[in-house]
Order: structure tokens, then C-alpha cells, then sequence
């Protein structure tokens, strides 16, 4: 299957720091990729959908201004959290698509903030 | 509202037997179906994608597909320990692109 990559996959900050997240397609070129957030025990909740050379389109009630969502390339896309605080502690997942309508997801990354 | 629904379990079988996971959706316009498994603190991976009605086998998994009732689902045979996860049912109702509604997952335990 496709491979997607995340970088970094554990990062621990302060209160008030911002957290810049990658996410890669490392084998095919994705036009599409997905940000996911996912709190213990509970289902992934949709964040955003990032499209190669756009604006990202964000779901209702998150905050675009706080979530900073980048799409430079056919291959990379970036989850910046910025002035992050304990509640935003979370499993972050972005995902790519491929094909018609198949996603790959990344291994996802674990944030933490102190 | 588009929704998916699952049992969210969990649900028990021993070492051997059939698991089959049901997955219910509310759009009736969804072209395309798939199920993920999802290990405790990790990313989901994908099992089976479906677009027909009907059965789909691919080594131990089955999916299954009827649209005129709205489900789908999977089926695990030979269950063994290491299939213990949250599987995921997700649709994609809007063709022509990669959005999908995710179930809440199902809560699987295979006991050795």
C-alpha cells in the first residue's frame, strides 16, 4: 500500500509554544491529504481538508486561525498548532489520497503540552 | 446529517471463530466503503475497500456490501489475538473526492 509519513511522532511542549507537525506522501503524489485528531477512546474527528496549492477547508468548529494548515507540494502538507495549551494535548493523523477515493494514513503524532 | 453507525462493543470471540463486524450508513448515495483497523495509540490502516454489492475476500477477511439495506460489513475468519483492535467503518459518500464519515469503531477481542 501507499506510505505516508509524520514527523515528529511525540513532541512535548510548553503552554503558549507553537507545534509544526509534517506529513508526507513518500511514494505517490497526493492532491489531497486529511488532518485528523483523535482524543483516548474516542473516534477520529475530521480537522481539515488540505489541497495542494489552496486554502484548507476546516470543519465546523475548528479554529483556522489556531490549527495553521499548509499544502506546499504534491507530497507534503504541515498541522501547525499554534499558542498550544493542555486541551489541545491529542493524537494528530494526517492521511493522503490516493487513487480515486482510497486514504493512506500516517502513523500519526502525539502532542503533549505542559 | 450523513451518518455511519457501529456496535461499539466491545466484541468477544475465542481464538478460531468468525468475527463479524456490522457497519450501518444514512446516505444513500455512498459509492464507496471502507474498513480500517485500528491497534491502541496507533494510525488506522486499511483492510478492504468495497464499491459492489456483495462479497469481497481477501485472505481471512470478507466484506460484504448491500446497499438496498444501507450496510456493511466484515467478516473476520480464524480470528486470532493479534486481530484484537477497533475496527473503523468509513464512507465516502461524495464521489470525485477523499472525504469520508467515519463509524465510531468497533471494539474487537479475540480470547486465546
Amino acid at each position: 500500500g501507499a506510505v505516508v509519513s509524520q514527523h515528529p511522532s511525540r513532541v512535548i511542549c510548553k503552554s503558549g509554544t507553537s507545534v509544526k507537525i509534517e506529513c508526507r506522501s513518500l511514494d505517490f503524489q497526493a492532491t489531497t491529504m486529511f488532518w485528523y485528531r483523535q482524543f483516548p477512546k474516542k473516534s477520529l474527528m475530521l480537522m481539515a481538508t488540505s489541497n495542494e496549492g489552496s486554502k484548507a477547508t476546516y470543519e465546523q468548529g475548528v479554529e483556522k486561525d489556531k490549527f495553521l494548515i499548509n499544502h506546499a507540494s504534491l507530497t507534503l502538507s504541515t498541522l501547525t498548532v499554534t499558542s498550544a495549551h493542555p486541551e489541545d494535548s491529542s493524537f494528530y493523523i494526517c492521511s493522503a489520497g490516493i487513487g480515486t477515493d482510497t486514504q493512506y494514513f500516517g502513523p500519526g503524532t502525539r502532542l503533549t503540552v505542559l | 446529517q450523513k451518518e455511519v453507525e457501529q456496535n461499539s462493543g466491545p466484541l468477544s470471540v475465542p481464538e478460531g471463530a468468525i468475527a463479524s463486524l456490522n457497519c450501518t450508513y444514512s446516505d444513500r448515495g455512498s459509492q464507496s466503503f471502507f474498513w480500517y483497523r485500528q491497534y491502541s495509540g496507533k494510525s488506522p490502516e486499511l483492510i478492504m475497500s468495497i464499491y459492489s454489492n456483495g462479497d469481497k475476500e481477501d485472505g481471512r477477511f470478507t466484506a460484504q456490501l448491500n446497499k438496498a439495506s444501507q450496510y456493511v460489513s466484515l467478516l473476520i475468519r480464524d480470528s486470532q489475538p493479534s486481530d484484537s483492535a477497533t475496527y473503523l467503518c468509513a464512507v465516502n459518500s461524495a464521489s470525485g473526492t477523499y472525504k469520508y464519515i467515519f463509524g465510531t469503531g468497533t471494539r474487537l477481542k479475540v480470547l486465546a
